[in-house]
C-alpha cells in the first residue's frame, strides 16, 4: 500500500465551526489531491497541489482552502463548515506526469450537523 | 452534457458470470483510460489503465477502449464475490496538472 494516511478518520462537527483534515504521505510524491465523494456525484476534485506551496482549485473549491508547507503534508480546511460539506473526503497522491496513477488514502468521513 | 457518463447500477450478477461495465466520454483530448476499484469504506485503487484503442487483458479483467465511439468497457470473467465493489472509470489528458476526471462509479454485487 502506498504510504498515505488521513486524519481524523471520522469527525462530527457543528455548522459554522472550522475543520482541518490532514493528509500525510511517505512516498515523496509531487502531486497531492483532495476529493470529496458523494452519492450520484462520484469523486470530485476540491483542490490539488503540484509542489510545496503550489496549489490550485478543482471543480468544487468553494468553502475550502488548502495548504502545503511540506512535501509530505497537505491540509484541507473548511473555514466555516456547512451541512452541504457532509461527505467522505479522500486524499490522493501521484508521482507521475504521464498517465497519473493516483494512490488514495483511506478517507475521512465528515458529518456537519 | 457531462464529460463522463457511467451507469451507477447497482448491478447484481451470480458468481461465475461475465460482467460488463461501461463509460462514455465526450472529451476527445483524453489520452489515458483507467479503471479504479473501490471496496466499501475504502479508497479507490487502480485496477487497469490503457492508452490506445483495443483490448488490454490482465487475468480475469479486460479493458477495452473504442476512441472512435468514445466508449470504454471493463469486462470481468468468472466473477467472484470478492469482485463486489464499486468500479470507477477515470480519464487523463496531458497539460492538466495530472488531474483525473472520474465517472460516478458502478456498484457491482456478485452473489453466491
Amino acid at each position: 500500500d502506498a504510504g498515505i494516511t488521513q486524519s481524523p478518520r471520522h469527525k462530527v462537527t457543528e455548522t459554522g465551526t472550522p475543520v482541518t483534515l490532514r493528509c500525510h504521505q511517505t512516498e515523496n510524491h509531487r502531486y497531492m489531491y483532495w476529493y470529496r465523494q458523494d452519492p450520484g456525484h462520484g469523486l470530485r476534485l476540491i483542490h490539488y497541489s503540484y509542489g510545496v506551496k503550489d496549489t490550485d482549485k478543482g471543480e468544487v473549491s468553494d468553502g475550502y482552502s488548502v495548504s502545503r508547507s511540506k512535501t509530505e503534508d497537505f491540509l484541507l480546511t473548511l473555514e466555516s463548515a456547512t451541512s452541504s460539506q457532509t461527505s467522505v473526503y479522500f486524499c490522493a497522491i501521484s508521482g507521475r506526469d504521464s498517465y497519473n496513477e493516483q494512490f488514495f488514502g483511506p478517507g475521512t468521513r465528515l458529518t456537519v450537523l | 452534457q457531462k464529460e463522463v457518463e457511467q451507469d451507477p447500477g447497482p448491478l447484481s450478477v451470480p458468481e461465475g458470470a461475465i460482467v460488463s461495465l461501461n463509460c462514455t466520454y465526450s472529451n476527445s483530448a483524453f489520452q489515458y483510460f483507467m479503471w479504479y476499484r473501490q471496496y466499501s469504506r475504502k479508497g479507490p485503487e487502480l485496477l487497469m489503465y490503457t492508452y490506445s484503442s483495443g483490448n488490454k487483458e490482465d487475468g480475469r479483467f479486460t479493458a477495452q477502449v473504442d476512441k472512435s465511439s468514445k466508449y470504454i468497457s471493463l469486462f470481468i470473467r468468472d466473477s467472484q464475490p470478492s469482485d463486489s465493489a464499486t468500479y470507477l472509470c477515470a480519464f487523463f489528458k496531458a497539460g492538466t496538472a495530472s488531474k483525473l476526471t472520474f465517472g460516478t462509479g458502478t456498484r457491482l454485487q456478485v452473489t453466491l
